[in-house]
């Protein structure tokens, strides 16, 4: 059952442009979790906010997160040509609840 | 270190013909999952674990199993497969289900499967 919905699909980007994903979601969480995967790898876990958090830093990664709107967002600031990968956003619909994840954005960041 | 560990990377073989793929992790996790992932269909989760003995199906259970008889072991069974599973599988493990006590999942380095 697909809960997160990442958009847009695709995102083509320069270097050192800032980088937009959004998530949007169904059903109440607990929390909303972003994840990074470079081609063909295993998924790496960026970034968990929780259901009453609002905002969330880590290095050049910015997550934002309504409830009211049922919706999340990943900010990369100042790309580089590394973060190009697909990240996708997994909640969890409620509590002992296995992670959905949805369906991805792939970024390229171009030198 | 600590890490999730799936074997083989590559795998193929010929419909029918039984097959086993590990997934071990070193960090005492209680949780672990396989999900296999394929073009335009994102992630889907097949089995899961909350703890020992106690396994649970995902959304396409069909045609897999899984056991869970010691802690850090998970592996996928495929009894008989076929070419509709032909995919890229994943193992992951976390201190929980990623639910009320808010663990990230870690993941292995993925299983590519071909089957003829």
């Amino acid at each position: 059952s697909q809960q997160g919905e990442e958009d847009p699909q695709a995102l083509s980007i320069q270097e050192g442009e800032n980088a937009t994903m959004n998530c949007s979601y169904k059903t109440s969480i607990n929390n909303l979790q972003w994840y990074r995967q470079n081609s063909g790898r295993g998924l790496v876990h960026l970034i968990l906010i929780r259901s009453n958090e609002r905002e969330k830093h880590s290095g050049r990664l910015r997550v934002t997160l309504d409830t009211s709107k049922k919706s999340s967002s990943l900010l990369i600031t100042a790309s580089r040509a590394a973060d190009t990968a697909s990240y996708f956003c997994a909640t969890d619909p409620s509590g002992n609840t296995p992670l959905v994840f949805g369906k991805g954005t792939r970024l390229s960041v171009i030198a | 270190e600590a890490q999730v560990t799936q074997n083989p990377r590559y795998l193929i073989t010929v419909t029918g013909k039984k097959l086993t793929v590990t997934c071990s992790q070193n960090m005492n996790h209680e949780y672990m999952s396989w999900y296999r992932q394929d073009p335009g269909l994102g992630l889907r989760q097949i089995y899961y674990s909350m703890n020992v003995e106690v396994t649970d199906k995902g959304d396409v259970p069909e045609g897999y199993k899984v056991s869970r008889k010691e802690k850090r072991n998970f592996p996928l069974i495929l009894e008989s497969p076929s070419p509709n599973q032909t995919s890229l599988y994943f193992c992951a493990s976390s201190l929980d289900g990623g639910g009320s006590y808010n663990s990230p999942l870690h993941f292995g380095n993925g299983t590519r499967l071909t089957v003829t």
